[in-house]
């Protein structure tokens, strides 16, 4: 099955930075979504997405929609110690429960103090 | 609480035993999911059902079997035909006609020695 890119593959970033992270398809996609993920625990929902052009933010985190509906980017402001995870992003094509999600490979976030 | 739980969370098994892991939901969802997430990779997809006594292959299907016989029940069976068992399994699950939103179990580590 197709896997998203993800970029970069891993950050390692001091607190109080802003973070930058993305995924790129070769296909269009009708949402995105990001989740992170802590050790040894399931993924958690961040930001989904269902517009192309949507721009949509969530506390610190801020998402968007590609205008090509082949991309989405993540935005992390003034990160602080316990945004350390992966973070993945999921594309779907179709709507509803029959259409499957494709992940990305994930962005592993360090934050040092 | 609602929610999602799987179990166990750690699970240690011989060689060419089959091993069954639980996952139950009280969301009242709809449609289940079972992933399988290798370290450094992302999620790939095993089985999935939308609805009770109906599920479907996933990207990679071969030596799982799965069962739906409750709506809020989605066990995941590891057979011996499993060629590399050791993994990191989450369940998920969405109510039909909420976006594309999957919500993840905490997940069980299965090592199979």
């Amino acid at each position: 099955g197709q896997q998203l890119n993800q970029s970069p593959q891993s950050m390692f970033i001091q607190e109080g930075e802003d973070v930058s992270m993305n995924c790129t398809s070769s296909s269009i996609f009708n949402t995105w979504l990001w989740y992170k993920q802590e050790p040894g625990e399931g993924p958690v929902l961040l930001i989904a997405l269902y517009k192309a052009g949507e721009l949509t933010s969530n506390g610190r985190l801020t998402a968007q929609f590609g205008i090509t509906r082949k991309d989405s980017f993540l935005n992390i402001s003034a990160s602080i110690p316990s945004d350390v995870g992966i973070y993945f992003c999921a594309g779907q094509l179709g709507t509803g429960t029959a259409s499957k999600l494709t992940f990305g490979t994930g962005t592993r976030l360090q934050v040092t103090l | 609480d609602g929610g999602i739980t799987q179990s166990p969370k750690y699970l240690f098994r011989k060689e060419g035993q089959n091993v069954t892991l639980s996952c139950e939901q009280n969301l009242n969802h709809d449609a289940m999911y079972w992933y399988r997430q290798d370290p450094g990779q992302g999620l790939r997809l095993i089985y999935y059902s939308q609805i009770v006594n109906d599920f479907q292959k996933g990207d990679i299907a071969e030596g799982y079997s799965v069962s739906r016989e409750k709506k809020e029940s989605f066990p995941l069976t590891v057979t011996s035909a499993q060629k590399n068992p050791t993994a990191f399994y989450l369940c998920a699950s969405m109510r039909e006609g909420e976006g594309n939103e999957q919500f993840f179990g905490p997940g069980t580590r299965l090592t199979v020695l």
